[in-house]
């Protein structure tokens, strides 16, 4: 158990929809990372926030947004859902605004399937 | 961007050695290393710091070189638990600092 939480774990929707995806970080930890992972693919950065605060942003859609609340869970947002966004979707928590010298802990996932 | 890695995918026999490289065209400052086993979340292995210093809790070792922008994952007396995507993973400045990973290397080790 990394102590990272990600709910829902499976989320089934039609195209169009939007859904969230929720992460709650370990204990202590300020950095909230998102990934993304489609089938048999490697892990893309998305979005990172350190203590509440956006710090660094990867190729994200325009139709997904994220935030992370004083209580340090983050939230990913993603609208106008389209088959393509089927993946599964990775919150890593770190101690440090950059994991230079520490290791990221990674909730479950949470997989989203767009039909 | 994107780190690569090479071999894309291995296939080894228990006992045997295998060597996992990772290549990046932006200065590195650190590498870490992290496995997923399929459909489970990527699990740290090692970090490896300029000036090699080494920080990992399995026994698996790797090689870290600045000037070449290189790492190598060195995995000896391979075991059916060592199947699995291995990933570099490495903080890249375009900006801002991103931490990203390789592209992956996919390794089955068979009875």
């Amino acid at each position: 158990d990394s102590g990272v939480t990600q709910t829902p774990k499976h989320l089934i929707t039609a195209t169009g929809q939007r859904v969230t995806l929720r992460c709650s970080p370990r204990s202590g930890d300020l950095s909230v990372y998102w990934y993304q992972q489609s089938l048999d693919q490697g892990l893309q950065f998305l979005i990172q926030y350190y203590n509440g605060e956006e710090r660094a942003k990867g190729n994200i859609l325009e139709r997904f947004s994220a935030q992370q609340f004083p209580d340090l869970h983050s939230e990913l947002n993603l609208s106008s859902l389209e088959l393509g966004d089927s993946a599964l979707y990775f919150c890593a928590s770190g101690s440090l605004d950059r994991p230079n010298t520490g290791e990221l802990f990674f909730g479950e996932g949470s997989r989203l399937t767009v039909l | 961007q994107q780190p690569v890695q090479s071999p894309q995918a291995v296939i080894l026999r228990e006992g045997e050695d295998a060597v996992i490289n990772c290549s990046s065209s932006k200065a590195l400052y650190s590498v870490h290393w992290y496995r997923q086993k399929h459909g489970e979340a990527p699990v740290f292995l090692m970090i490896l710091l300029k000036g090699g210093e080494q920080k990992g809790h399995e026994k698996i070792s790797a090689s870290f070189n600045e000037k070449k922008q290189q790492s190598s994952l060195y995995l000896t007396a391979s075991q059916l638990s060592y199947s699995g995507t291995y990933f570099c993973g490495t903080d890249i400045y375009t900006g801002t600092y991103k931490y990203i990973f390789g592209t992956g290397t996919r390794l089955k080790v068979l009875a």
